[in-house]
């Protein structure tokens, strides 16, 4: 069984502060997506990483994906209180299905 | 482009009553996905359709859960009889191909609750 283990599971930062938010398996993905999704919303792809070691940066977030495509991370800097929210790693298998990782609930306060 | 149609958006039930979610992807999309969400986890795929075909049912519950798509276009999932943890947020997405590769789009889920 294919796993995605998201960490930390919560995290509640003051504005301006940077973070980052990790995403495990031991299997190896054909890519590596994250989501954002907001309370009463589905989620909302931010970026789709498919090569390992490859690094892609969406204004003040960084994403990368490990050399052996097992793992992710995502790096906010300057966190704003817009980003606050439900962050999910998925992984995509050989079959075109997707593994969500459990979430990182992001909390940003003013 | 009119995005992922799901209603109703909430939903109350006791338990062992039945309920029934629907599901309209957006236009063009051959395959169309139902996920289950629970509260602090992610998304779990339940049923993936292309067209009107299933692909992928291994993690439905079949005892009491049932998914279709009869026209190949939008598709309605089912619970009956229901129990207390099926309360989740059950949500839809669609893309235009099932092969790998292609975006997902998720519409806004409907939250059962099951008392």
């Amino acid at each position: 069984t294919q796993l995605l283990e998201q960490s930390p599971q919560f995290l509640s930062i003051q504005e301006g502060e940077n973070l980052t938010v990790y995403c495990n398996s031991s299997s190896v993905f054909s890519s590596l997506q994250w989501y954002r999704q907001e309370p009463g919303e589905g989620p909302v792809l931010l970026v789709t990483v498919v090569t390992g070691g490859e690094v892609k940066k969406l204004k003040r977030l960084t994403f990368q994906f490990g050399d052996a495509r097992k793992d992710s991370s995502l790096h906010i800097t300057a966190a704003q209180p817009g980003d606050t929210g439900l962050y999910l790693c998925a992984g995509e298998n050989q079959g075109g299905k997707l593994i969500f990782g459990q979430g990182t609930e992001l909390s940003v306060k003013p | 482009e009119a995005g992922v149609a799901q209603s109703p958006r909430y939903k109350i039930i006791e338990k062992r009553q039945s309920v029934a979610f629907w599901c309209n992807p957006i236009s063009g999309h051959a395959t169309l996905y139902w996920y289950q969400q629970i509260l602090g986890q992610g998304p779990k795929l339940l049923i993936q359709f292309q067209n009107n075909g299933v692909v992928d049912d291994s993690q439905l519950p079949k005892d009491r859960f049932s998914a279709e798509r009869l026209k190949g276009v939008d598709s309605t999932l089912k619970i009956q009889p229901a129990k207390l943890e099926d309360s989740a947020v059950y949500l839809c997405a669609s893309s235009l191909d099932g092969a790998g590769g292609y975006e997902q789009y998720f519409g806004p889920g409907t939250r059962l609750t099951v008392t």
